[in-house]
């Protein structure tokens, strides 16, 4: 079935410093890429999305590319901030499937000051 | 947009009792789901509806466990003789189909946190 990988954490960097976090999809037909942040103790938000091949997503300086040749999904950010240590989540969307979720098992960032 | 509401936030429970979650979706969304989350993993589906129809159901969604969404607005996740293995923060999520059906947005709640003690 349908499925998300993503690289394993803790990440741990410095403020100001670059972010990429891997993630690698398998799907039978073309679904809609995301990621999720989730914070201490909260649910999960939505942090950018892309529908189909080469769209790039992007939301408060990070960003994403649908690679389909590749069947990823990275998310890269050119400097990170205190503010963004939290739970990030990668997943795919099929509507094949009722629309529904399949998550990555989520990889922590932690930034320091 | 008021956001998916979900309540209570927190449950905790003896191993054996009954506990019952509700979720508010986002208005005009007609697609409503439930995931569970345990610490360390991400989540994962349990059951979604589109409008007050159940259409789909996880494997993970045992017999003790029963949703429904009787007028397709809210929505009523219960869980039957607990045990400590369901302990788990309980997702609900919701989401407009649009005419072209792919790239729709889910929303999530806050989560309801359950102990079983």
């Amino acid at each position: 079935g349908d499925s998300v990988t993503q690289m394993e954490g803790p990440v741990t960097l410095s403020e100001e410093a670059f972010l990429t976090i891997n993630c690698t999809y398998t799907a039978t037909g073309y679904p809609s890429l995301f990621w999720y942040v989730q914070y201490p103790g909260e649910g999960l938000q939505l942090l950018l999305k892309a529908t189909k091949a080469d769209d790039k997503g992007s939301n408060k300086g990070f960003e994403a590319t649908y690679r389909k040749e590749t069947t990823s999904f990275h998310l890269e950010k050119g400097s990170v901030q205190v503010s963004d240590s939290a739970v990030y989540f990668c997943a795919l969307s099929a509507d094949n499937q009722g629309g529904k979720l399949i998550f990555g098992q989520g990889t922590e960032l932690s930034v320091k000051p | 947009d008021t956001g998916v509401s979900q309540n209570p936030r927190h449950k905790i429970t003896k191993r054996g009792q009954n506990v019952t979650f509700r979720c508010d979706p986002i208005s005009e969304h007609n697609r409503l789901y439930w995931y569970r989350q345990t610490l360390g993993q991400g989540p994962e589906f349990l059951t979604y509806f589109q409008n007050e129809a159940q259409l789909e159901k996880s494997r993970l969604l045992s017999d003790r466990f029963s949703a429904e969404r009787p007028k397709g607005s809210f929505s009523t996740l219960e869980i039957q003789r607990t045990e400590q293995g369901d302990s788990a923060m309980y997702l609900c999520a919701s989401s407009r189909l649009r005419d072209r059906g792919w790239g729709n947005t889910i929303y999530f709640g806050e989560g309801s946190w359950l102990t079983v003690v």
